[in-house]
């Protein structure tokens, strides 16, 4: 049950697209089309960008995006906004019915 | 709207005990899995433990198995996460969340969580 890895930081400029990288094994990421994103601002609930490796939940800006290529998943945002500064995190259900988290992502609009 | 209300945090000592609950409205409880999720002062999301939609089935992160547990009553639309034998590191605000079997949702955003502190 290691944690997913994720890059500690990232940032861009306003308008640029960034993508936070997501990597773990064969029994999570790798093994099922169940990752998930989740943006996190500090004091309130995670709230869910993507699930399953590319589907956005109604609502959620479409310039969040998901993909998945072996033990690694992404997370890009496109047009990067002021209001996109906080922590992600990625997340993978896994072969033993339990879920794991990515070690998170600080997201920094310059 | 998905609603969750979780409660019952507060302060307690190394080695005591507190119970969790969460009160769910806004969809069928009965019919999901449900999880608890805890973030630690200054670390990352941890995803604690789960429960079948009937409890027959419950799964728990390596570092909480046979000290905490996870139940639920349908009747009440509530989940619980009974936790014994409170380490410092236990110490992390808990979210409940509804849970899909492939991602978690954790309900409307105003929602905080509820906070554990043990102390030394």
């Amino acid at each position: 049950q290691s944690a997913l890895t994720q890059p500690a930081s990232v940032s861009g400029s306003p308008g640029q697209s960034i993508t936070i990288s997501c990597t773990g094994t064969s029994s999570d990421v790798g093994g099922y089309n169940y990752v998930s994103w989740y943006q996190h601002h500090p004091g309130k609930v995670p709230k869910l960008m993507i699930y399953d490796v590319s589907n956005r939940p109604s609502g959620v800006s479409n310039r969040f995006s998901g993909s998945k290529s072996g033990n690694t998943a992404s997370l890009t945002i496109s047009g990067l906004q002021a209001e996109d500064e906080t922590d992600y995190y990625c997340s993978s259900y896994t072969s033993s019915s339990t879920y794991v988290f990515g070690t998170g992502t600080k997201v920094t609009v310059l | 709207e998905v609603r969750l209300v979780e409660s019952g945090g507060g302060l307690v000592q190394r080695g005591g005990s507190l119970r969790l609950s969460c009160a769910a409205s806004g969809f069928p409880f009965s019919t999901y899995w449900m999880s608890w999720v805890r973030q630690a002062p200054g670390k990352g999301l941890e995803w604690v433990a789960n429960i079948k939609l009937d409890g027959s089935e419950k799964y728990y992160v390596d570092s909480v198995k046979g000290r905490f547990t996870i139940s639920r009553d349908d009747d009440k639309n509530s989940l619980y996460l009974q936790m014994n034998s409170l380490r410092a590191e236990d110490t992390a605000v808990y979210y409940c969340a509804r849970d899909t079997r492939r991602f978690l949702w954790f309900g409307e955003p105003w929602g905080q969580g509820t906070l554990v502190t043990v102390s030394s």
